[in-house]
């Protein structure tokens, strides 16, 4: 089956410490999302990428670092500059052009110890 | 730019009873609309979806037609059921997938 994985499900993190947080997708699409979601909140951006070897920032990029080397992969790092990193990571693809919705992933709950 | 606004929650309704979430957009020209559905815990599931003025949306009992006149695509359902329970996003996005905009969610609770 298509779909997108992430992992791992849960991740514990020292302080001061780097992360990364694992996303592949085998639907070939060309764009791929991360969102970051607090307790009770919406989505908020953090990078995107629609195309391999490309990615802009979103709205809270700070802290943040992405890669895309490979069409189906976009692993997303949060780095010891992010200061309160402790919530629930979304990621995401779509096909770039067309009325196409976004697919999600299960999610990944990261909390700094 | 582009926007979603959703009705604020909680909501909380009695099994059977009906459901109706609103959201209204601002878009520049001709965006599709879409209800997801998130879970606890749990990532978001495109609930349904419409691409054009007058196009209604349908899936598991929710329906929401794309009104263009009025910014609007309002999510319905006839009666809720307990396993409803959850957080529902409206989101837009134009026609290369660029902008993708979510609305801040509406949590809903029906009780039994």
């Amino acid at each position: 089956d298509g779909g997108i994985t992430q992992s791992p499900k849960y991740l514990f993190r020292k302080e001061g410490q780097n992360v990364t947080l694992s996303c592949e997708q085998n639907l070939n699409h060309d764009a791929m999302y991360w969102y970051r979601q607090d307790p009770g909140q919406g989505l908020r951006l953090i990078y995107y990428s629609q195309i391999v070897n490309d990615f802009q920032k979103g709205d809270i990029a700070e802290g943040y670092s992405v890669s895309r080397e490979k069409k189906e992969s976009f692993p997303l790092t949060v780095t010891s500059a992010q200061k309160n990193p402790t919530a629930f990571y979304l990621c995401a693809s779509t096909r770039s052009r067309g009325h196409n919705e976004q697919f999600f992933g299960p999610g990944t709950r990261l909390t700094v110890l | 730019g582009d926007s979603v606004t959703q009705m604020e929650g909680p909501v909380t309704l009695s099994e059977e009873a009906c459901l109706t979430i609103n959201c209204t957009y601002t878009a520049t020209g001709y965006p599709s609309l879409f209800w997801y559905v998130q879970y606890p815990g749990e990532g978001l599931q495109l609930l349904l979806k419409a691409t054009k003025a007058d196009d209604k949306g349908s899936n598991k009992g929710f329906e929401a037609t794309y009104r263009k006149e009025t910014t609007s695509f309002h999510l319905e359902k006839g009666s809720v059921q307990v396993s409803d329970s959850a957080v529902y996003f409206c989101a837009l996005s134009g026609y290369y997938g660029q902008n993708f905009v979510f609305g801040p969610g509406t949590r809903l609770s029906v009780l039994p």
